[in-house]
């Protein structure tokens, strides 16, 4: 079974540019999460879909940041304009939909280096 | 706010010993916590888990301890082995909350066995 995928694996912009990421989840999973982990810290939750429909984003800058699942399959996280503290590595996942708590399978993650 | 705390940032075990990585909580709802176990440039990987209901979960060499009263829970590791060195991330979840399978990760602890 393929596992959740994402490209580019490695970044680096200037601060001010935009930039966006890719991420393919592990076939038939309805939920998608892309997390943040900056160095130093545990991974945190950006946006979580369910199918094409966003279930949480508390937690997204959004007068920065946005993201899309189209047609509830891949996904997109994008940043614009980027900012010096937006260097992170960002994490996409995917779970089934079955009720109660489902396992969270990870992608290898986009290092972002903003300068 | 940290809601899982990770107070050791690092541990180092002689091979064939015990690993022990402890893990605290502040927030009472959660009821579903997990290990995650993350090697260089790739992305978390479940490791095991355990339920409010229970105090122990035991998988292999991995088991895991739940003490609610004390909001605290450990991973133990025996006997360790060199390819375990990794960094470990706990987590937790609050099924009951809107974004029900949201993961609240710690900050890692970064093990390290020496042959």
């Amino acid at each position: 079974e393929a596992g959740v995928a994402q490209s580019p694996r490695y970044k680096i912009i200037e601060k001010r540019q935009s930039v966006a990421f890719w991420c393919n989840p592990i076939s038939g999973h309805a939920t998608l999460y892309w997390y943040q982990q900056i160095l130093g810290q545990g991974p945190k939750l950006l946006i979580q879909f369910q199918n094409n429909g966003v279930v949480d984003d508390s937690q997204l800058p959004k007068d920065r940041f946005s993201a899309e699942r189209l047609k509830g399959v891949d996904s997109t996280l994008k940043i614009q304009p980027a900012k010096l503290e937006d260097s992170a590595v960002y994490l996409c996942a995917s779970s089934l939909d079955r009720g109660g708590y489902n396992e969270q399978f990870f992608g290898p993650g986009t290092r972002l280096t903003v300068l | 706010d940290q809601q899982v705390k990770q107070n050791s940032p690092s541990l180092s075990v002689q091979e064939g010993r015990i690993s022990i990585l402890n893990c605290d909580y502040t927030n009472s709802m959660f009821d579903y916590f997990l290990w995650y176990k993350k090697y260089p440039a790739e992305g978390p990987t479940f490791l095991i888990s355990i339920s409010s209901i229970k105090d122990k979960n035991e998988d292999g060499r991995f088991t895991v301890f739940l003490n609610k009263s004390a909001k605290h829970l450990s991973l133990h590791i025996v006997p360790s082995q060199p390819g375990d060195s990794a960094v470990y991330f706990c987590a937790a979840s609050n099924p009951l909350e809107a974004g029900a399978n949201n993961l609240f990760f710690g900050t890692g602890t970064r093990l390290t066995v020496i042959p």
